[in-house]
């Protein structure tokens, strides 16, 4: 079956723009997670949806960055007033359920800002 | 909150030879352990992991050891071949709450085998 998809696949903005980032999770699965991933480093945390729960935003860096997930399926983030700081990888994974499940990821989102 | 360090940072060894990984981990409650494998520019994806209620786990030519009295885990890749060459990330889940499945991540391990 299809497996998680990210769109953009590449984005390049200028510093202050607001950007969005799109992820579709695997049909059924009801746990969704967004990571980020520098140059070189590994995966940091950002946001944790589990079905109808409220979301976990401990990872969250600054009030600029907000995800939301609609119909507990697609799943959007939006960075406000990008900074050159938050370029980076944006992988976005999918789990069959919240608890500590095998989770697939998605291709990622490569931002760029300028 | 959980924190897990990985070392070595980076690993070459001679195809044939084994590789091995280790991690540490914080919070003593952490019950799921995975391993991902990131090869340049593609996904992360799963290659084995551990839950806390076994100590060893093998897969092939891919094995997990889990030591939890000392909060620490390994992955041991025997007969390296190739493409094995790839960054490898563990990570350990943040048990209780309604968080259970956030996972935290090791810097990553870049594994070069030379033919």
């Amino acid at each position: 079956g299809a497996g998680v998809s990210q769109s953009p696949s590449n984005k390049v903005t200028e510093k202050g723009k607001d950007v969005e980032l799109r992820c579709d999770p695997i049909s059924g699965h009801t746990a969704l997670y967004w990571y980020r991933q520098s140059l070189g480093q590994g995966l940091e945390f950002l946001i944790y949806f589990q079905g109808n729960s409220a979301p976990d935003k401990s990872g969250l860096p600054s009030d600029r960055f907000s995800a939301e997930r609609t119909g507990g399926s697609v799943s959007t983030l939006t960075i406000q007033r990008t900074q050159q700081e938050d370029s980076a990888v944006y992988l976005c994974a999918s789990s069959i359920a919240g608890g500590p499940e095998t989770q697939y990821f998605g291709p990622g989102t490569r931002l760029l800002v300028l | 909150g959980e924190n897990v360090e990985q070392h070595p940072s980076t690993l070459s060894v001679q195809e044939g030879d084994s590789a091995v990984i280790k991690c540490t981990y914080s919070d003593s409650a952490s019950n799921y352990f995975p391993w991902y494998k990131q090869e340049l520019g593609k996904r992360p994806q799963l290659i084995i992991d551990i839950r806390s209620n076994v100590g060893e786990k093998k897969d092939q030519r891919i094995a997990v050891t889990l030591n939890k009295t000392a909060k620490h885990f390994s992955l041991h890749i025997t007969e390296t071949q190739p493409e094995d060459s790839a960054v490898y990330f563990c990570a350990a889940n943040s048990a209780g709450g309604t968080s259970y499945g956030k996972l935290t991540f090791g810097q990553g391990t870049i594994l070069t085998v030379h033919p």
